[in-house]
């Protein structure tokens, strides 16, 4: 069984500019969720999609945006980059009732510039 | 506010002893807790979890204590093999309020010294 998939694994951006960040579930997981890893701290919540909805939402502002498609699978977008972007995002699937938690991706790593 | 807190960020064990990783919360409404493992460029990987309504839960070498009344739990790894090195972070859920959100703490580096 495939795993959570990330793509791409590393992103270079300008000060400005857009990033797209995807990633696939595990077959038959219908929630998504989204993470940050900025350098020196934990995990902090971004986003959670359910059967294409967003559900809640971390302390992010609002150029940190996402969806997810019928296939499950989501994209986080983050507009106007700023420098302390630069993160790891990761990715997680669930089943509904989450009962055996999360399974993350390896993750994109955005650096900005 | 963290409300999942790991106050050491490091642990240096010797391989075959026994290694202890803490974890205090304070939020009283989180009912399900989890530990997750990460090494470098990879994502965090599921270790173990425990309900609220129970105190202990035990996988192999893998064992995890909750201690509701001192909102404190800890994951014990008997005995410790270098392959144990990574960081380790501590989760902590309110399955009820159905937010979907998995609050972190900061992590704690192991390293298990051969």
């Amino acid at each position: 069984e495939a795993g959570v998939t990330q793509s791409p694994t590393h992103l270079i951006k300008t000060r400005g500019q857009q990033a797209t960040l995807r990633c696939s579930p595990i077959s038959g997981h219908t929630s998504v969720y989204w993470y940050q890893q900025a350098l020196g701290l934990g995990l902090q919540f971004l986003l959670w999609y359910d059967e294409g909805e967003e559900r809640n939402r971390g302390n992010f502002p609002p150029r940190f945006s996402g969806r997810q498609f019928p296939n499950y699978s989501s994209e986080l977008n983050v507009n106007a980059l700023e420098l302390e972007d630069s993160a790891l995002y990761l990715c997680a699937s669930s089943s509904l009732d989450r009962s055996y938690g999360y399974t993350f991706g390896s993750g994109t790593r955005l650096t900005v510039v | 506010d963290q409300q999942v807190k790991q106050n050491s960020p490091s642990l240096s064990v010797q391989e075959g002893r026994i290694s202890i990783l803490n974890c205090d919360y304070t939020n009283s409404m989180f009912d399900y807790f989890l530990w997750y493992k990460k090494y470098p460029a990879e994502g965090p990987t599921f270790l173990i979890s425990i309900s609220s309504i129970k105190d202990k839960n035990e996988d192999g070498r893998f064992t995890v204590f909750l201690n509701k009344s001192a909102k404190h739990l800890s994951l014990h790894i008997v005995p410790s093999q270098p392959g144990d090195s990574a960081v380790y972070f501590c989760a902590a859920s309110h399955g009820s309020s159905n937010t979907g959100k998995l609050i972190f703490g900061q992590g704690t580096t192991l390293q298990v010294k051969p």
